[in-house]
């Protein structure tokens, strides 16, 4: 099993600021990792696939990157809707695929 | 367009037994594999299990291995998960989930099911 860490667990920002969050595996998975999003109440949303490249209909301000161990993903410029709780999950080494813990982006 | 519509949940006894099912349409069941995952209240995402487009093959994690059996129908196209020898700690929501190759990702959710293990 490949355990993923999402830090910082709350990240407090204002609409229109850029928001980093983090994702580390604890063994390579190449770029073999995932990006979703969940607003209170709702099933969760893929943004992110292969650690790049965005899902269908996701907004360009929405990026990832990285590679091996060590991912982010990137909010360019926040958007209210923005708001909510996001998760890394990798697919290189499994079953089981696992996910990271969270981060939960809120209004500052 | 895709939905999943997941039903079956409730509230079940320690060592009671509960079925999942997931309805499927708007897309073609029989070329996706299609997952489990779940949420306990409050908490992150959990990944519970997997059967293959044809359910040839199927996965679990080690937390419901030997307790709980997914399944497919492709006449139907229904998904199910059986559960047995229910814990507390399987309370959670239940989502199935369609997976997209390069993958497993998981591309489209339905809005899950509760499971609440209690006396």
């Amino acid at each position: 099993e490949i355990p993923l860490t999402q830090s910082p667990a709350t990240l407090s920002l204002s609409p229109g600021e850029r928001a980093t969050l983090s994702c580390r595996a604890s063994q390579s998975v190449s770029s073999y990792l995932a990006w979703y999003q969940q607003k209170p109440g709702q099933a969760p949303r893929l943004l992110i696939y292969d650690a790049s490249k965005r899902a269908t209909g996701i907004p360009a301000r929405f990026s990832g990157s990285g590679s091996g161990t060590d991912f982010t993903l990137t909010i360019s410029s926040l958007d209210p809707e923005d708001f909510a709780v996001y998760y890394c999950q990798q697919r290189a080494n499994w079953p089981p695929l696992t996910f990271g813990g969270g981060t939960r982006v809120d209004i500052k | 367009q895709v939905q999943l519509v997941e039903s079956g949940g409730g509230v079940v006894q320690p060592g009671g037994s509960l079925r999942l099912s997931c309805a499927a349409s708007g897309f073609t069941f029989t070329s996706y594999g299609m997952h489990w995952v779940r949420q306990a209240p409050g908490k992150g995402l959990e990944w519970v299990a997997v059967v293959s487009y044809n359910g040839d093959n199927k996965y679990y994690a080690d937390f419901v291995k030997g307790r709980f059996t997914i399944s497919r129908d492709n006449s139907k196209n229904t998904l199910s998960l059986q559960m047995n020898s229910l814990r507390a700690e399987d309370t959670a929501v239940y989502y199935c989930a369609k997976e997209i190759r390069p993958g497993p990702y998981f591309d489209y959710w339905g809005r899950g099911t509760l499971v609440t293990v209690s006396s």
